[in-house]
């Protein structure tokens, strides 16, 4: 079974561009979530869908962060503009279910903004 | 502010010998532990999880405990082999969401 995709792998853009994430959740899921690791504060949780409509976006750090999720099978994560500081790794995860239900997490998109 | 802490960044460990992986939390209500290993380049794989209403948990060479009073979570690797060297994050869930300490690099020396 093909895992949690993300694309790209790595993005390296300059300050002040628009970045796009995206993820491809495990066909059948129905949880997706969206992960920031920093070494200060590990993994933070940034917004997670239910079938395909956000319930949590608390985690989004700034106005300039936005995601989607228009069908079952794929998700944006988006920065407009942005900034030094959106440098990390940006992680998708799917389960099926919520509670009590481990999360697949695909292998991440390491971002630097010069 | 941090609900779950693993206060270690790193351990070192000798091939055969056990490892022993800290966690802490703040939460009462969270009521699910899982642990999560992490290779570079690669994202987080589900190790091991734990309900609140245990307080041991056992897969193999891999063991997760449960101290609710103390608010804390171990994980135990009885022996370890070089191919655990990895970074093991630990987890707190409260149904709604998972929450993630920031990681302790293992490193298991042959």
């Amino acid at each position: 079974d093909a895992g949690v995709i993300q694309s790209p792998r790595h993005e390296v853009t300059e300050m002040g561009q628009e970045v796009t994430l995206r993820c491809k959740p495990i066909s059948g899921h129905d949880y997706l979530f969206w992960y920031r690791q920093t070494m200060m504060r590990g993994l933070e949780l940034l917004i997670y869908f239910n079938n395909n409509v956000p319930i949590d976006d608390s985690g989004m750090p700034e106005d300039r962060f936005s995601a989607k999720m228009p069908n079952a099978s794929f998700s944006t994560l988006k920065i407009q503009p942005s900034e030094p500081r959106d440098s990390a790794v940006y992680f998708c995860a799917s389960s099926k279910g919520q509670r009590n239900q481990p999360q697949h997490f695909g292998d991440g998109t390491r971002l630097s903004i010069l | 502010d941090q609900q779950v802490k693993q206060n270690s960044p790193s351990l070192s460990v000798q091939e055969g010998r056990i490892s022993i992986l800290n966690c802490d939390y703040t939460n009462s209500m969270f009521d699910y532990f899982l642990w999560y290993k992490k290779y570079p380049a690669e994202g987080p794989t589900f190790l091991i999880s734990i309900s609140s209403i245990k307080d041991k948990n056992e897969d193999g060479r891999f063991t997760v405990f449960l101290n609710k009073s103390a608010k804390h979570l171990s994980l135990h690797i009885v022996p370890s082999q070089p191919g655990d060297s990895a970074v093991y994050f630990c987890a707190a869930s409260t149904g709604n969401q998972f929450y993630f300490g920031t990681g302790t690099s293992l490193t298991v020396i042959p």
